[in-house]
């Protein structure tokens, strides 16, 4: 089955530096791969996604980057907020047509943003 | 605003009990699901349902019996659970098809056992 590694399991930055997670991923035939924001006795949210087809994908100060060949995900936050302090999971997915698609996810990374 | 609903927000058995959790959402999702996430760790799948059919089962056990009784509901029934079971379990809904969707969780059900 999928298995996704994500790295570094803990980050704190600076207010208005730069947040950086890695996942690597294992079946070459996942092609979907969202990242989830959970706070603190919150569900997770989706904040951003990237299917195969894609090498980078752009939302304000989130962006995400793909490399099909390396196997590996990057999720990259600009000018963080305080706000921004949560546990980020990433995810790989490969779909099952009719019976939906199936998320396995890294192991989360808790980032703390000091004002 | 939270578009998948869960009930209840809490929930204490003993291991004796039978109780069920319930999810529902009105997005016109086919697809359903459930996970369970223990503290600090990610979430799990235990099952999918697509079309109101149960097309996955991670090898859940017996104990934890899913229902689809129909396109917007999804129920969890509970019996004689294990101290390990407590979790917090999350509903997910998503388009089905063969292209990738994304999935929309609920807020879960914080679940312990006595």
């Amino acid at each position: 089955g999928e298995n996704v590694e994500q790295h570094p399991s803990t980050l704190s930055v600076q207010e208005g530096d730069s947040a950086v997670i890695k996942c690597t991923y294992s079946d070459s035939a996942s092609n979907y791969f969202p990242w989830y924001k959970q706070e603190l006795g919150k569900r997770p949210q989706l904040i951003i996604d990237i299917r195969s087809n894609v090498g980078e994908k752009k939302d304000q100060r989130i962006a995400v980057t793909l490399n099909k060949t390396a196997k590996h995900f990057s999720l990259h936050i600009t000018e963080t907020q305080p706000e921004d302090s949560a546990v980020y999971f990433c995810a790989a997915s490969m779909a099952l047509g009719a019976a939906g698609n199936k998320l396995t996810f890294g192991g989360g990374t808790r980032v703390l943003v000091k004002p | 605003d939270t578009e998948v609903t869960q009930t209840p927000k809490h929930l204490v058995m003993g291991m004796t009990n039978k109780k069920s959790l319930k999810c529902e959402q009105h997005m016109g999702h086919r697809a359903m699901y459930w996970y369970k996430q223990k503290a600090k760790k990610p979430p799990e799948l235990m099952f999918v349902y697509s079309y109101e059919k149960l097309s996955i089962n991670e090898s859940v056990p017996s104990r934890f019996s899913p229902e689809c009784p129909n396109s917007s509901l999804l129920n969890l029934h509970l019996h004689a659970l294990q101290p390990e079971d407590s979790a917090l379990y999350l509903c997910a809904s998503s388009q089905a098809g063969s292209l990738n969707q994304p999935q929309h969780f609920g807020d879960g059900t914080r679940l312990s056992i006595l």
